[in-house]
Formats: structure tokens, sequence, C-alpha cells
């Protein structure tokens, strides 16, 4: 079945530090959304990248989806404490199927800010 | 309108009984999802409805584990026979189209 690879699984940054955490599938990917969830709290969505070569940005979060619509990755800019929790990104797989509704989560990436 | 909201909020059972955990969706939401956290680790894809119907039940652990929908709104996880493996939190989503999926707060199940 479908993987979604996600590395590394911590990160500790020092405050305006950058970070990033990239995502692989197994297979070739519909569309890929990325979550941030806080220490204690649910997953939140941020973004979601539809088209091979995609790059989106907000504010300081660059996420850009691969030509192969097999990759993806987060970049953070000059981190803030408020940065602070699990990202996570989650494929979709191509149209078709009984599970093309299934979003498959990759094991998310935790990262720390050191003020 | 209101969130996703998802009951209990903390679940205590001892080994062997049978818990229910509800979900409310986001009012018009046509897809919903149900999802296994366990301490420190990803989420592990459970279940989806797209309507009442569950085209993908392939993430159920195992036979003691089901799940219904009814209304296209509410829906129920059951789980049967508790094991003290199954403690984790569940976390529900509702979507209204293949994008955004908003989160409940999940049912954190203590299964001793």
């Amino acid at each position: 079945g479908q993987q979604v690879m996600q590395i590394p699984q911590y990160q500790h940054v020092q405050e305006g530090e950058d970070f990033t955490t990239y995502c692989n599938s197994s297979t070739t990917l519909s569309n890929i959304q990325w979550y941030k969830q806080r220490p204690g709290g649910h997953p939140v969505f941020l973004i979601q990248l539809v088209k091979s070569g995609e790059v989106k940005k907000q504010k300081r979060l660059t996420f850009q989806f691969g030509e192969a619509k097999k990759n993806s990755s987060l970049h953070i800019t000059a981190t803030q404490t408020t940065d602070v929790g699990t990202y996570f990104c989650a494929g979709r797989m191509e149209a078709g199927g009984t599970s093309y509704g299934k979003l498959t989560f990759g094991q998310g990436t935790i990262l720390t800010v050191h003020p | 309108g209101a969130g996703v909201s998802q009951s209990p909020s903390n679940k205590v059972t001892e080994k062997g009984k049978d818990v229910e955990l509800r979900c409310d969706p986001i009012s018009g939401h046509t897809a919903l999802y149900w999802y296994r956290q366990s301490l420190g680790q990803g989420l592990e894809f459970l279940i989806y409805f797209q309507g009442n119907s569950a085209p993908d039940k392939s993430g159920l652990p195992s036979d003691r584990f089901s799940a219904e929908r009814t209304g296209g709104s509410v829906s129920t996880l059951t789980i049967q026979r508790t094991q003290q493996e199954d403690s984790a939190v569940y976390l529900c989503a509702s979507s209204l189209d293949w994008t955004t999926q908003y989160f409940g707060p999940g049912t954190r199940l203590l299964v001793l």
C-alpha cells in the first residue's frame, strides 16, 4: 500500500535558524497537504499542493511539491518559538479507486525551538 | 458554525470492555475520517466515510473495530473487547471537499 515517509523525526533549532522537513511517497500523489500540530493540540491544515513543481509561500513558510509528485518539503525561515510543534505531510493518491479519499500521513517532524 | 466535536474527551476503561467514541462533524461536510494517534506518533488512518458509506475500511486494525455513520452526519467508532494496545488518541476529521480536513479535539482512550 501507499507509504509516506517523513524526515527528520526530530529537529532542534535555535530561534532564528532555518528548518526543513522532507516528505517522500512510495507512489505518485494527486496532491499533498501539510498540517501543524501544537503540543497537546490537534492537527491544523496549513496548505495543499496540487501541481507538479508547485511552490507556495505563507509568510516564513515555503512549501514545495516535487516534479514527479512523489516528494514535498516544508521550509521555515528564521524560526520563532511559535513555530514549535509537529509538522505532518499527508498525501492523497491519484484519482480513481475507492482509496482516493484517503489521506496517508507521514510520521511527522517534531520541531523544538530554543530561544 | 461550530467545529468538529468529539465525545467523550477522555475515556478510561478496563481491558475487555467495549467503548463507543462519537464524532460530530461540521455541518454540511460530506467526508468524515477517523485516525488513531499513539503517544508521540503520527496519524494512523482507520476509516473514512463519504456520506454514509465507507469506501475504504482498510485501516481498521482488527475486527474488534467498527464504525458507522448515520444521516450523513454523526459517526460512531466502536471498539469491542478493548486491549491495552488500543490506548491512544482517536481523532476525527471532516471535510467538505478533497482539501482541508478539520480535526476535532480527539478522544483520549486509556485501557487498563
